[in-house]
């Protein structure tokens, strides 16, 4: 069964400083991953996502994230974190599983605290 | 539609009652996914429809919940015998069947059991 770790529940980040919230994952052939953001009172937007090629992808707001395959990791950074980047980030993936289909299975979130 | 469209924003009703929640997904997403979301917690999976099936129904909670999914399209989840712990945002998401597409959400439906 596919999976997806986010180990740390909130992340404090002083205003200006470069941020990173992690994610790690486990599934069988290769993953397709992506990151979403919620900010308060708001729906779920997608980031970025990566599906081959380089390891580094850039998405929405200066945001990126670095596949790493032998970590099994993807995560998410910033280099100048901002108070308006202050939310709720969620990380996913999607991959076949042993029914054949593909299912996106999200991890349970990490809260994103940048402080002026 | 343009995008994912859930019906009514916001539900308020009185514990025991039944209530019904819709998800009308962008047009030709064959995927589609119900979520719950405690007040500013992370997602919790409830089932996952491709077409009209279900593959996956194993974050139903209890037999309280089902869901259906009609034509390909529309799908409402049901919830018989509210409970005030029933009290959350429900979230839709659909995609296309190809594994590099991303999901799109809905605004989510505020139920609120009293």
């Amino acid at each position: 069964a596919q999976s997806v770790a986010q180990p740390e529940d909130q992340v404090n980040v002083a205003e200006g400083n470069p941020l990173t919230v992690k994610c790690t994952y486990s599934v069988s052939g290769n993953p397709y991953l992506f990151w979403y953001v919620q900010y308060p009172n708001r729906g779920l937007q997608f980031l970025l996502k990566y599906i081959t090629g380089d390891n580094l992808v850039k998405g929405s707001y200066g945001f990126e994230a670095e596949f790493n395959k032998s970590q099994t990791s993807f995560h998410l950074k910033k280099p100048s974190a901002l108070v308006s980047d202050s939310a709720l980030y969620f990380c996913a993936v999607r991959a076949f599983n042993s029914g054949g289909y593909q299912k996106v299975t999200f991890g349970t979130g990490t809260k994103l605290q940048v402080i002026p | 539609g343009a995008g994912v469209s859930q019906s009514p924003s916001n539900k308020v009703t009185e514990k025991g009652k039944d209530v019904e929640l819709r998800c009308d997904p962008i047009s030709g997403h064959t995927a589609l996914y119900w979520y719950r979301q405690s007040l500013g917690q992370g997602l919790e999976f409830l089932i996952y429809f491709q077409g009209n099936s279900a593959p996956d129904k194993s974050g139903l909670p209890s037999d309280r919940f089902s869901a259906e999914r009609t034509g390909g399209s529309v799908s409402t989840l049901t919830i018989q015998r509210t409970q005030q712990e029933d009290s959350a945002v429900y979230l839709c998401a659909s995609s296309t069947n190809r594994g590099n597409t991303e999901a799109f959400f809905g605004q989510g439906t505020r139920l609120t059991v009293v």
